[in-house]
């Protein structure tokens, strides 16, 4: 079964840092790109990273340039995203998905999505 | 505010037939890049709807379709089920390099 699980989400104060992980499986990890979705509390859809097959192209969104690292382990199968300078609205909940081909461009959709895990930024 | 723009919320009774537009710029869905829809039903992570601006993966019941247009992009809804009450998002590529979503539609079954 082709599938992505995120872990690592949690409670943090404002200006602290998180990684997150998401485990795949039941696929060719290396061949697909994979991006970070996230969702604030009643709120829709945004797009937070993308990362190529190979792992050599990465793309961000603005709200989190500068702030984010994403980056993937081949050998694992396991894709990361390193946060920064927490926020209180970076407050989220955080998916994992995977991409239907090696780059994040113009025909990139997400096929296979993780449940998520959960990012609280507050004092 | 999101790059593509959707209405806020839709409705239909059962059976009958809905639209959601999603409305773009020249450099997003205008410039050629595809769309995709995804539906969130309550409680749940999104799921892949149409990919390619009109094509189902497997498993997605044919009542739902896609199309583009230009600027924009539409995704009807026929013969109208309860269980198709959910969120609706449509998603696509800006010349930014970045993946940019719609703001998301509510779809309310009557």
């Amino acid at each position: 079964e082709v599938q992505v699980v995120e872990f690592g989400g949690g409670l943090v104060q404002p200006g602290g840092s998180l990684r997150l992980s998401c485990a795949a499986s039941g696929f060719t990890f290396n061949i697909y790109a994979m991006s970070w979705v996230r969702q604030a509390p009643g709120k829709g859809l945004e797009w937070v990273s993308g990362i190529s097959g190979s792992g050599s192209r990465i793309s961000y969104a603005d709200s989190v340039k500068g702030r984010v690292t994403i980056s993937r382990d081949n050998f694992k199968n396991a894709l990361y995203l390193q946060m920064n300078s927490l926020r209180a609205d970076d407050t989220a909940i955080y998916y994992c998905a995977k991409g239907e081909g090696r780059l994040v461009n113009s025909y990139y959709y997400m096929d296979v999505w993780g449940k998520g895990t959960t990012v609280t930024v507050s004092s | 505010q999101s790059v593509l723009t959707q209405p806020p919320s839709v409705s239909g009774a059962p059976g009958q037939r809905v639209t959601i537009s999603c409305t773009g710029t020249s450099s997003n869905i205008g410039a050629g890049s595809d769309v995709q829809w995804y539906q969130q039903l309550p409680g749940t992570a999104p799921k892949l709807l149409i990919y390619g601006n009109a094509n189902r993966p497997s498993g997605v019941p044919d009542r739902f379709s896609g199309s583009k247009s230009g600027t924009s992009a539409s995704l009807a809804i026929t013969g109208l089920q309860a269980e198709d009450e959910a969120d609706y998002y449509c998603q696509s590529y800006d010349s930014s390099l970045s993946v940019v979503f719609g703001g998301g539609t509510k779809l309310t079954v009557l």
